[in-house]
């Protein structure tokens, strides 16, 4: 069981926006800036989509977008396109014991 | 550009031993903080540990603390894991990747580790 709480699956058509939650606690979401969002596609490496809650790394789509709010830390795209179809990861800092937490993941459809 | 390669998995048996091995180019490695993170079979991502540029701080996910040793070269630019008494759970893609700005935005192929009689 992830500390991170994210639902198991969305989906959307293309074009359409979606929202991924990822839920913790006052112990690392809510406590913390320190909220990053990755995409992963099977048998790939992971890429950074957001950090920082709501920041873009160079070269990511402004389609692409992150926020946060009290223990909850949400990452948005818009504007759907067929290549998004993946895992999604929120993962964020922790105060105590283990260092950093992931969510359990989201897949993402693309109707 | 940034490179990190990843070298060691394998299958090993439950109580065995592996060191993995991940080695950097593309970026001055001592500057950089440096994480494993695996992904086991059909689950989510998980944070295995990471260490200091200096190698002064070290810190582990519970599940493997006291098991598993991170540990680097900077001389060499290369970023270990010494994984003792394996588990099943611990059967996983093990990747390296570089802490920049609290997360991870370079990342290597990954290499398995299976974990099993």
């Amino acid at each position: 069981q992830s500390v991170l709480t994210q639902p198991a699956s969305v989906s959307g058509s293309p074009g359409q926006s979606i929202t991924i939650s990822c839920t913790g606690t006052s112990s690392d979401v809510g406590g913390y800036n320190y909220v990053s969002w990755y995409q992963h596609h099977p048998g790939k490496a992971p890429k950074l989509m957001i950090y920082e809650v709501s920041n873009r790394p160079s070269g990511v789509s402004n389609r692409f977008s992150g926020s946060k709010s009290d223990n909850t830390a949400s990452l948005t795209i818009s504007g759907l396109q067929a290549e998004d179809e993946a895992d999604y990861y929120c993962c964020s800092f922790r105060s105590s014991g283990t260092h950093w937490v992931f969510g359990g993941g989201t897949k993402l459809t693309v109707l | 550009e940034v490179q990190l390669v990843e070298s060691g998995g394998g299958l090993v048996q439950p109580g065995g031993s592996l060191r993995l091995s991940c080695a950097a180019s593309g970026f001055t490695f001592s500057s950089y903080w440096m994480s494993w993170v695996r992904q086991a079979p059909g689950k989510g991502l998980e944070w295995v540990a990471n260490i200091k540029q200096d190698g002064s701080e070290k810190y582990y996910v519970d599940s493997v603390r006291g098991r598993f040793t991170i540990s680097r070269d900077n001389a060499k630019n290369s970023l270990d894991l010494q994984m003792n008494s394996l588990r099943g759970e611990d059967t996983a893609v093990y990747y390296c990747a570089r802490d920049d700005r609290y997360s991870w935005e370079f990342w290597g192929q990954g290499t398995l580790v299976t974990v099993s009689s």
